[in-house]
């Protein structure tokens, strides 16, 4: 079975300040992809970033990063140079590739970017 | 900008009228889901198709729930009869399995009141 935790139901960070959401999954495939999703207010997904199982470097996308620790599966989301608009719900999400393509997402973490 | 829609974008209706929700995937996609929103749950994966074909919907209430590509261009899914509980907002998403990344691109999504 594939589960996806993440523990952080609300975070703080001072703009400009990096901030990271953490991510922790659990599956029995050798091959998965993890992805975050960005949900703002105005309720639509925003894919963020993704980063491959057997992917040797850790993603990056702009000011994304994902610092993804094999062993200790975890996908923990970097957010560089926090600006205002970076306040949304953040989802962690993983596809495991037995499962075909189907996806599963965390509860997410809501982050509050202050002024 | 190729994006994915929906109609209706909300939607308000009395406990056991049907229901039907309408969404075009992003043309050339092969796959296509179907997420339910709520506070409690988060995000749950209701069914997905690929190539038009249902693969998975054992998220689905299958009593009430039924979910349809007729073509390549159109997937629905329909609540019949509604109940209060199924009051959520529900999100299409498509994608191209074979893809680096496998991206969904999510709809706007429909917001489904039940009275």
């Amino acid at each position: 079975a594939q589960k996806i935790t993440q523990t952080q139901p609300g975070m703080f960070v001072q703009e400009k300040e990096a901030v990271t959401l953490d991510c922790t999954y659990d599956t029995s495939d050798p091959s998965y992809g993890l992805f975050w999703y960005k949900q703002p207010s105005s309720g639509e997904m925003i894919f963020l970033i993704y980063q491959g199982s057997y992917d040797q470097q850790n993603a990056t996308e702009g000011r994304y990063s994902l610092n993804f620790q094999k062993a200790r599966k975890s996908a923990n989301l970097v957010i560089s140079a926090s600006q205002l608009g970076d306040s949304a719900m953040y989802f962690c999400a993983m596809r495991g590739n037995t499962g075909g393509f189907k996806t599963i997402f965390g509860a997410g973490t809501r982050l509050f970017v202050k002024a | 900008d190729a994006r994915v829609t929906q109609t209706p974008r909300h939607k308000v209706t009395e406990m056991g009228q049907e229901v039907t929700m309408r969404c075009q995937p992003i043309l050339g996609h092969n796959t296509v889901f179907w997420y339910r929103q709520t506070m409690m749950q988060g995000l749950e994966l209701l069914a997905y198709f690929r190539n038009r074909a249902p693969l998975d919907d054992s998220g689905m209430p299958k009593d009430r729930f039924s979910a349809e590509m007729p073509d390549a261009t159109l997937a629905t899914l329909k609540i019949q009869p509604s109940e209060p509980r199924d009051s959520a907002v529900y999100f299409c998403a498509s994608g191209l399995q074979g893809a680096y990344n496998n991206e969904q691109f999510f709809g706007p999504g429909t917001r489904l009141t039940v009275l």
